[in-house]
């Protein structure tokens, strides 16, 4: 079975810009999350998707949104890119949300460099 | 609020040679515990996870770690270090409490470097 993936892997965009990332979660897997890796540092949670509606969010800007599609797919979006935001992105999914039990299966990530 | 602690940001190890990642958490409830391996250019893999149950965990690739809730410390352990061991490792904590959702909260990495 494929894992998560995600799209695109690497991607370049300059300050003020907007930019998409995708993600597919494992066949079956009704919960979709997204973090964000800045170098040296551990993974930081934006957010939690599951069926559809938000169940968490992290401390993090309104620039900051996602959604989930009927097939389960999710989409971060980041509005107004500030250099602070050049991170790896990754995507986790899991069966359902199940009061933190569920293990989470993480995608290979998407890089984002802002100049 | 959660916090994770891994103390060591990097660890040198011979290969064949025990290998002890420290991670200690704060949380004001019985935390589910995580540990994570990301190798270079790598999403995260699970290694093991502590749910409920015996507090000894074992996981893939020989590693274990123990739950020590009096300590409040989850860490992870491998008697015999490979050279195939290098890569960064997180420790995570989420939430018992069913509106938590499945939020992780990781520590900062320990990056760990074999030796022949």
């Amino acid at each position: 079975d494929a894992g998560v993936t995600q799209s695109p892997t690497h991607l370049i965009k300059t300050r003020g810009q907007q930019v998409t990332l995708r993600c597919s979660p494992i066949s079956g897997h009704k919960s979709v999350s997204w973090y964000q890796q800045v170098l040296g540092q551990g993974p930081q949670f934006i957010f939690q998707y599951y069926e559809k509606e938000e169940r968490g969010r992290g401390n993090f800007p309104d620039r900051f949104s996602a959604r989930q599609f009927p097939n389960y797919s999710s989409e971060l979006n980041v509005n107004a890119l500030l250099l602070g935001d050049s991170a790896l992105y990754l995507c986790a999914s899991s069966l359902a949300v199940a009061g933190g039990q569920e293990t989470q299966y993480f995608g290979p990530g998407t890089r984002l460099l802002v100049l | 609020a959660q916090s994770v602690t891994q103390l060591g940001s990097h660890v040198s190890v011979s290969e064949g040679a025990l290998v002890l990642l420290r991670c200690n958490y704060s949380s004001s409830v019985p935390p589910y515990l995580f540990w994570y391996v990301q190798y270079p250019n790598q999403g995260l893999q699970l290694l093991l996870k502590y749910t409920t149950g015996a507090t000894l965990v074992k996981g893939i690739n020989g590693f274990e770690a123990e739950f020590k809730k009096s300590e409040t410390s989850f860490h992870l352990t491998k008697p015999s270090a490979h050279m195939s061991d290098a890569a960064e490792y997180f420790c995570a904590v989420s939430d018992l409490r069913k509106a938590a959702g499945n939020k992780l909260t990781f520590g900062g990495g320990t990056r760990v470097l074999v030796k022949p």
